[in-house]
């Protein structure tokens, strides 16, 4: 039973470099979304997709790029990294259908980045 | 908007104490409640969840009430063990547009010791 599937699980980066965190999901589900988690901040959304083609911004967009690539397959890309993105990323996955009884998020394990 | 306000940590517990994090809430619409645990180097999984008020969510021991009235999701455990330290997530969803969004508190540290 994989789950949600991230990689990599660590990464460090110079400042300005570009980089994409992979996301992969085998439970069929409709949508997948992006969290970076801070000390004392709790997780916040970065951008979601509800369904396979289509994207939305969450709370912090800023510096970020996803693509929704199929229905498994959701990747979040840092075109030119910054000190301020160093974070724990992690991406979730539900089953959440509009309108229908909500359904839990999934969770991958995770990707520590660095950004020096 | 939506937020959620947990208590402030780390909790520390000795081994079979009591356990209370306390959460409230607020939001627009009618939110479902969760609350996430996370394990060290791990990612977050769902402990237990409650979709109305005066629903009472259980998983593992953890119990927790939507209280409307007080807007509070409190996580309650009568007995705690050393395995239980982890972060606790306090959350809430209402629908945002196509899909459903968490929103997180900022988590509780809890350290059981033996």
């Amino acid at each position: 039973n994989a789950g949600v599937t991230q990689t990599p699980k660590f990464q460090v980066l110079k400042t300005g470099q570009s980089m994409t965190l992979q996301c992969a999901q085998d439970m069929n589900h409709n949508s997948m979304y992006w969290y970076r988690q801070d000390p004392g901040m709790g997780l916040r959304l970065i951008y979601y997709s509800a369904s396979e083609g289509t994207t939305d911004k969450g709370e912090v967009p800023n510096g970020y790029n996803v693509s929704r690539l199929n229905k498994r397959e959701f990747s979040l890309r840092l075109e030119s990294a910054a000190p301020s993105q160093t974070s724990v990323y992690f991406c979730a996955s539900s089953e959440s259908p509009p309108g229908v009884l909500l359904q839990p998020q999934h969770f991958g394990d995770g990707t520590r980045l660095s950004i020096l | 908007g939506n937020s959620v306000t947990q208590m402030e940590g780390p909790v520390t517990l000795s081994e079979e104490a009591f356990l209370t994090i306390n959460c409230t809430y607020t939001a627009t619409g009618y939110p479902s409640l969760f609350w996430y645990v996370q394990y060290p180097g791990e990612g977050l999984q769902l402990l237990l969840k409650a979709t109305k008020a005066d629903d009472k969510g259980s998983n593992k021991g953890f119990e927790a009430t939507y209280r409307k009235e007080t807007t509070s999701f409190h996580l309650e455990k009568g007995s705690v063990q050393v395995s239980d330290s982890a972060v606790y997530f306090c959350a809430l969803s209402v629908p945002s547009g196509s899909a459903r969004q968490l929103t997180f508190g900022s988590g509780t540290q809890l350290t059981v010791l033996p």
